[in-house]
């Protein structure tokens, strides 16, 4: 079984300020993660995912996220907000067989999302 | 990247009636689709996954029978909801993917919002 926390509801900065939202998940497996941005009324766009490549991940927007196994977290970062980052960010995991096609392709567990602020 | 398409976006509708809506992969073959709900101001809880072809597996808690999946084609899947009641409105959101193209990704429909009268 995996899960996934989002610490933090609601992050608010300043235009230009870092912007660090926070996940860890849990998982009897090794997992795949993903950040997603949902803009109100919209689907979910991918921001980046963890697919056990490189630790340090980037995704587009520029934000990027490091999986850290020790801490079981997959935080994303962006070194300088923008106001059209302003959106609901929601972390997800999966397990490495549903994503190569096993029972259970593609089964997505979301966070409970992060709503990002950003002030002039 | 893929785009996933939902119809309609926004549908009101009486307690009691049905609603079907729509979810199409529109440049791609969805082997796979996943039907979610979103309540206001909470994450995605995933309702089913319908393989094409195939009976739908739903979630614990999910009614199989108010909940209905229908997914006939590679690039169609329907969810019809029955004897709505406003307990069921929310934001339902599809997504799809190819099993058989494993790096292509999962891709998400703009939602439709249900609102029951």
């Amino acid at each position: 079984a995996q899960s996934v926390t989002q610490l933090g509801s609601h992050v608010s900065v300043s235009e230009g300020a870092l912007v660090l939202l926070r996940c860890n998940y849990s998982s009897s497996v090794p997992p795949y993660l993903f950040w997603y941005v949902q803009y109100p009324n919209q689907g979910l766009q991918l921001l980046l995912k963890y697919t056990s490549a490189a630790t340090l991940v980037k995704g587009i927007n520029g934000f990027e996220a490091e999986f850290k196994k020790s801490e079981t977290s997959f935080h994303l970062t962006k070194p300088s907000a923008h106001m059209s980052d302003a959106a609901e960010y929601f972390c997800a995991v999966s397990g490495r067989g549903a994503y190569a096609g096993g029972t259970s392709y593609g089964k997505l567990t979301f966070g409970q999302g992060t709503i990002l602020t950003v002030h002039p | 990247g893929a785009v996933v398409s939902q119809h309609p976006s926004w549908v009101i509708c009486k307690s009691g009636t049905s609603v079907k809506i729509e979810c199409r992969s529109l440049d791609f073959q969805a082997t796979t689709m996943f039907w979610y709900r979103q309540f206001p101001k909470q994450s995605l809880m995933l309702m089913a996954t319908s393989n094409e072809g195939s009976k739908a597996t739903y979630e614990q808690g999910v009614e199989k029978d108010k909940f209905l999946i229908n997914h006939a084609s590679l690039t169609l899947s329907t969810l019809t909801v029955t004897s709505a009641h406003p307990e069921d409105s929310s934001f339902y959101i599809c997504s799809a993917r190819n099993r058989l193209q494993p790096r292509l990704e999962q891709y998400f429909g703009p939602g439709t919002r249900l609102t029951v009268t």
